[in-house]
């Protein structure tokens, strides 16, 4: 399996624009989490799906965050507008079961908003 | 101290020796897990320890849980200079809500 895939591995943008992360989990895992993390906060969850559902979005710092998950095999994680204290790393991950299986991360995404 | 608290914050030795990273936490759990990231990647899952157990290994991995302290233990025998890395406890409040602490950072000098 190749494992969860996260596009693009680096992004840099200007504050105000829209940004757009893209995440394919792992075949057949039923559950996807999107974290940020940062020096200052460390990793923190922002949205977690079970089977294509949001779960639990209390992470979601504001509304200027969004994500969708339309199938088992994609979700996006969008930023509008984007703001400098947005940079960060941002993580997709996924699991069989629920939010206390073991979780598969990818590499990241990382954000730089200028 | 936060749900999934991490001690040492930083630990250096010397490849060959021990490594132990400790993870203390407040509320009851399901289970109770160990990350490790290299530097610029995403988090690696290497064991899981449930409620019910009080130790388990994984090749030079052990692990244990001593919920009566509320605290678990990872420890790297023969630390290889490969180990270097950052290292996560998270601990499994119910089925649905994992919470990551904020990681011990471990230096393997050759």
């Amino acid at each position: 399996d190749a494992g969860v895939i996260q596009s693009p591995r680096h992004e840099v943008t200007e504050m105000g624009q829209e940004v757009t992360l893209r995440c394919k989990p792992i075949s057949g895992h039923n559950s996807l989490f999107w974290y940020r993390q940062t020096m200052m906060r460390g990793l923190e969850l922002l949205i977690y799906f079970n089977n294509n559902v949001p779960i639990d979005d209390s992470g979601m710092p504001e509304d200027r965050f969004s994500a969708k998950m339309p199938n088992a095999s994609f979700s996006t994680l969008k930023i509008q507008p984007s703001e400098p204290r947005d940079s960060a790393v941002y993580f997709c991950a996924s699991s069989r079961g629920g939010q206390a299986d073991t979780q598969y991360f990818g590499p990241g995404t990382r954000l730089t908003v200028l | 101290s936060q749900q999934g608290e991490e001690d040492p914050q930083a630990l250096s030795i010397q490849e060959g020796e021990n490594a132990t990273m400790n993870c203390s936490y407040k509320t009851s759990i399901n289970n109770l897990q160990w990350y490790r990231q290299n530097s610029g990647r995403g988090l690696v899952h290497l064991i899981l320890i449930r409620s019910n157990e009080r130790e388990k290994h994984s090749g030079r991995l052990r692990v244990t849980l001593d919920t009566s302290k509320k605290s678990s233990s990872l420890l790297i025998t023969a630390s290889r200079a490969a180990d270097t890395a950052s290292y996560f406890c998270a601990t499994a409040l119910n089925t649905d809500k994992l919470i990551f602490g904020t990681g011990t950072r471990l230096q393997v000098f050759p």
